[in-house]
């Protein structure tokens, strides 16, 4: 079982509709959990993070952690094409005596179409 | 302005080659790492440091070795590179005292290998 699991996708929603991103992880030791976007031929960059149960909002996006069903979601509000990419969920939890260890999703695919 | 900056950015090279691919960070963070990562597959660990002269292997078993002499400096070595080994290679740093994890990693723009 892989340690954080997304739908692949792609995902295509019209601009300035809600875009809903899943993840679930095995994990009942993660710690804090992330989603990265990441643009065609780019690297990674943090978009949002949460690690206590319930909703977190920062501007357009949403994130929703719940434990007890290891579940972790990404909800995006009016949609844009600029948000068109890929996201990566993250979790951290502890992997050795010497710290944290983030694990990754595969990536779900958005499309927003004009 | 990124504060981890890998070189080169793109590389193509032939079989057998020895490289090392570059990653400096600017941050003071203890804690980098180098991940794996071909076209729409996820990010695979193979390497990672949490502060100088200590490194370890990732969950992805790779012919590389990296070296952390000093804090701001994390390369990645291929002795002698092969066609398996094309793929992007991104390295990412975080910070100590940010244990559980909150800050996340910042990444740097990445190094895409084609061996030849």
């Amino acid at each position: 079982q892989k340690e954080v699991e997304q739908n692949s996708g792609p995902l295509s929603v019209p601009e300035g509709a809600i875009a809903s991103l899943n993840c679930t992880y095995s994990d009942r030791g993660s710690q804090s959990f992330f989603w990265y976007r990441q643009y065609s031929g780019k690297s990674p960059e943090l978009i949002m993070f949460i690690y206590s149960n319930g909703d977190k909002e920062d501007g357009r996006f949403t994130a929703q952690l719940n434990k007890a069903s290891q579940y972790v979601s990404l909800l995006i509000r009016d949609s844009q094409p600029s948000d068109s990419a890929t996201y990566l969920c993250a979790v951290n939890r502890q992997r050795t005596n010497t710290g944290n260890q983030f694990y990754f999703g595969t990536g779900t695919s958005l499309t927003v179409i004009p | 302005e990124a504060d981890i900056y890998q070189t080169p950015r793109y590389l193509v090279i032939g079989t057998g080659k020895k490289i090392t691919l570059e990653c400096s960070q600017t941050m003071g963070h203890d804690k980098m790492y180098w991940y794996q990562q071909d076209p729409g597959m996820e990010l695979h660990l193979i390497h990672y440091s949490y502060g100088v002269n200590s490194t370890e292997k990732g969950d992805l078993s790779s012919e590389s070795t990296v070296s952390r002499i000093r804090t701001e400096h994390f390369p990645l070595t291929l002795e002698s590179a092969r066609p398996s080994h094309t793929s992007q290679y991104l390295c990412a740093s975080s910070e100590s005292g940010r244990d559980r994890g909150l800050w996340g990693y910042t990444f740097g723009s990445g190094t895409r290998l084609t061996v030849v």
